[in-house]
């Protein structure tokens, strides 16, 4: 079955420095899922990139996808200390009726 | 802003209970979904539910487990015996179709503590 893994599992960062976690799939997808979840808090969605898709930008945030990798990446640039969550991808393969979510990366931002 | 909104935020029952979590989605919404992220853990898809009947379910979701839309806002899950590896949180969402994709709005969600 398919899977999305982010990588790195947890990441530490100074406020004012960019923050790049990746995902990793493996099927054929319609597309891929940025969240984002503060401790013991819902899932807030970030961002959509659709599998004919190669990048997209939405304020800080820039994701890209590479769909003959099976990869995608979430940079947020200028990282705040409200920014600190964890991240997760989910893919969709069968038209969004079964997301799939990765483990997710915990980013920390030190102010 | 519509959101999804779910009830209780947190539910304590002893094993071999049955428990109802409660869901009203964003209310133009068609489509809506049941996860689960056991504490420390990644969030797990239950379950998919369109048109009055389950689009998708997940080997989670066995004969214990059951989705169902009573009304024209509710959406709810049941779990007719829990174990203590129910213990989770668990998150409704709902999407609408946006040319070609489907955008999920996620509840609050429920923990269920099972003792």
């Amino acid at each position: 079955s398919q899977q999305g893994e982010e990588d790195p599992q947890a990441l530490s960062i100074q406020e004012g420095e960019n923050a790049t976690m990746n995902c990793s799939y493996k099927t054929s997808i319609n597309n891929l899922q940025w969240y984002r979840q503060n401790s013991g808090r819902g899932l807030v969605h970030l961002i959509l990139i659709r599998s004919n898709e190669r990048e997209k930008h939405s304020g800080r945030l820039r994701v890209t996808l590479d769909t003959s990798k099976k990869s995608s990446s979430l940079l947020i640039t200028a990282s705040r200390a409200a920014d600190t969550a964890s991240y997760f991808c989910a893919t969709d393969e069968t038209g969004g009726f079964k997301t799939i979510f990765g483990a997710g990366t915990r980013l920390f931002v030190k102010a | 802003e519509p959101e999804v909104t779910q009830t209780p935020s947190h539910q304590v029952t002893q094993m071999g209970q049955e428990v109802i979590l409660r869901c009203v989605p964003i209310s133009n919404h068609l489509y809506f979904y049941w996860y689960r992220q056991i504490l420390g853990q990644k969030v797990e898809f239950l379950v998919s539910f369109y048109n009055n009947e389950i689009s998708e379910k997940s080997e989670i979701f066995d004969d214990q487990f059951s989705v169902e839309r009573p009304d024209g806002s509710n959406f709810t899950l049941k779990i007719r015996s829990t174990k203590l590896e129910d213990s989770a949180m668990y998150f409704c969402a709902s999407s609408e179709w946006v040319t070609g994709a489907y955008e999920q709005y996620f509840g609050p969600g429920t923990r269920l503590t099972v003792t």
